[in-house]
């Protein structure tokens, strides 16, 4: 069964600590691997899409990396407002997501 | 343009009741996504259409649920005889053509049954 795991499920930052999140995913026939954010009370907003190993993107303080078997989300001197949970979805060639859990990210003043 | 949008925010029912959810997508997106989000978890993929048919309904989890699309663009969540399990946010998103395009999403229904 495809799976995707995130880690950690929650973390919590001073302002301006650098830090990363994790998803692993099943490694066979990955179509793409997307980023989304969510806050509460709120649906998913679109991130990042990563579609190859070795590809990057970038948007402020955000940076998604992806390997054969995982992908990174690095947030680098994080704000307050970059609190939200952070999910990952994958999709194996069927138009359907499957998403992980999420990584609920604190960022305190 | 405006995203997609769900209608209503929030629903109430008892258990064993009939609720319809709607979804709006953005216009000119063919398809159109259902996936249900408990507390604490990532969503779950429910049902996809690409036009006016479901291309793949492995998500719904028993024939309580069922949705349609008749014309093409706004889509109803339909659940028959409610339990408390059905608890959840249900999200709409959509896409340009239903292949890897991105899936935009909408606020969700908060459904509880109580």
């Amino acid at each position: 069964e495809d799976q995707v795991t995130q880690s950690p499920e929650a973390l919590r930052l001073q302002e301006g600590e650098s830090s990363s999140l994790n998803c692993s995913y099943t490694v066979s026939g990955l179509r793409g691997l997307f980023w989304y954010r969510q806050d509460p009370g709120k649906g998913p907003e679109f991130l990042f899409t990563l579609y190859s190993a070795g590809e990057e993107k970038e948007k402020e303080r955000l940076k998604a990396t992806l390997t054969k078997k995982e992908s990174f989300l690095h947030i680098t001197a994080p704000k307050p407002e970059d609190s939200a949970t952070y999910l990952c979805a994958v999709s194996w060639g069927a138009q359907k997501l499957v998403f992980g859990q999420g990584t609920r990210l604190t960022i305190n003043p | 343009g405006a995203g997609v949008s769900q209608t209503p925010s929030n629903k109430v029912t008892e258990k064993g009741k009939y609720v319809e959810l709607r979804c709006d997508p953005i216009s000119g997106h063919t398809a159109l996504y259902w996936y249900r989000q408990s507390l604490g978890q990532g969503p779950e993929f429910l049902i996809y259409f690409q036009g006016t048919g479901a291309a793949d309904d492995s998500g719904l989890p028993n024939d309580r649920f069922f949705a349609v699309r008749p014309e093409g663009s706004v889509s109803t969540l339909k659940i028959q005889r409610t339990e408390r399990g059905d608890s959840a946010v249900y999200l709409c998103a959509s896409s340009e053509a239903g292949g890897m395009e991105t899936q935009y999403f909408g606020p969700g229904t908060r459904l509880l049954v109580l």
